[in-house]
């Protein structure tokens, strides 16, 4: 069984849609939590880190549920700049290795 | 800041060849990755190093080889360059424990022809 399991979409919204990604993890013991963004040929880089209470960036909101073991990435008023790829990363209580969800591919429309 | 570099950026090599990744973090973090992304895989960890002199494998290791002979330098070596080598291959560096998070190069565009 994979450690992160995502769904990779295509999610394709209009500009100004709320759109939502989970991410499933085996691991009941993992500490840490992220969303990470990849951009068409570049490499993945820091959205912004999840945390057990749930933390808000902008537009963007990340949530942990510990019980059902997933993470999820809320986008409000969704923007053409948004379209990307959102990877979900788990790291384990050993903090030694990052497991990567394989993305889900957003494309917002005009 | 120069923080993670890897070179070359673009490499066409043919089956057999052997060919050196390199990268370079000036951060001073205690761990390396090598990752590779194929279409459909997602990110697929190689390598990695938690220090000097330390490596582990990781999750699709054959046909590579590292090295950390130096805290910020850990190269990546396929020693007979093959097809299914193809890839993107990504560089990455972390302060280690968990909460830190993991910063990547650029990327190196490897094609074996």
């Amino acid at each position: 069984r994979k450690e992160v399991e995502q769904d990779p979409g295509p999610f394709n919204v209009p500009e100004g849609a709320t759109v939502a990604f989970n991410c499933t993890y085996s691991n009941s013991a993992s500490q840490s939590f992220f969303w990470y963004r990849q951009d068409c040929r570049k490499e993945p880089k820091l959205l912004m880190s999840v945390y057990s209470s749930g933390n808000e960036d902008g537009r963007f909101t990340a949530q942990l549920n510990r019980a059902s073991q997933y993470i999820s990435l809320l986008i409000r008023d969704s923007k053409l700049s948004d379209s990307a790829t959102y990877l979900c990363v788990v790291i384990p209580v050993t903090g030694n290795q990052f497991y990567f969800g394989t993305g889900t591919s957003l494309t917002v429309i005009p | 800041d120069a923080g993670i570099t890897q070179s070359p950026r673009y490499k066409i090599t043919e089956t057999g060849r052997q060919v050196t990744l390199m990268c370079h973090q000036t951060w001073s973090h205690s761990y390396m990755f090598w990752y590779r992304q194929d279409l459909g895989h997602g990110l697929r960890l190689i390598y990695y190093s938690a220090a000097a002199d330390i490596t582990d494998k990781g999750e699709v290791p054959d046909g590579y080889v590292v090295s950390r002979s130096k805290t910020e330098n850990f190269p990546l070596t396929l020693e007979s360059a093959t097809r299914s080598q193809t890839s993107v291959y990504f560089c990455a560096s972390s302060h280690g424990g968990s909460g830190n998070t993991i910063y990547f190069g650029e990327g190196s565009w490897l094609t074996v022809v």
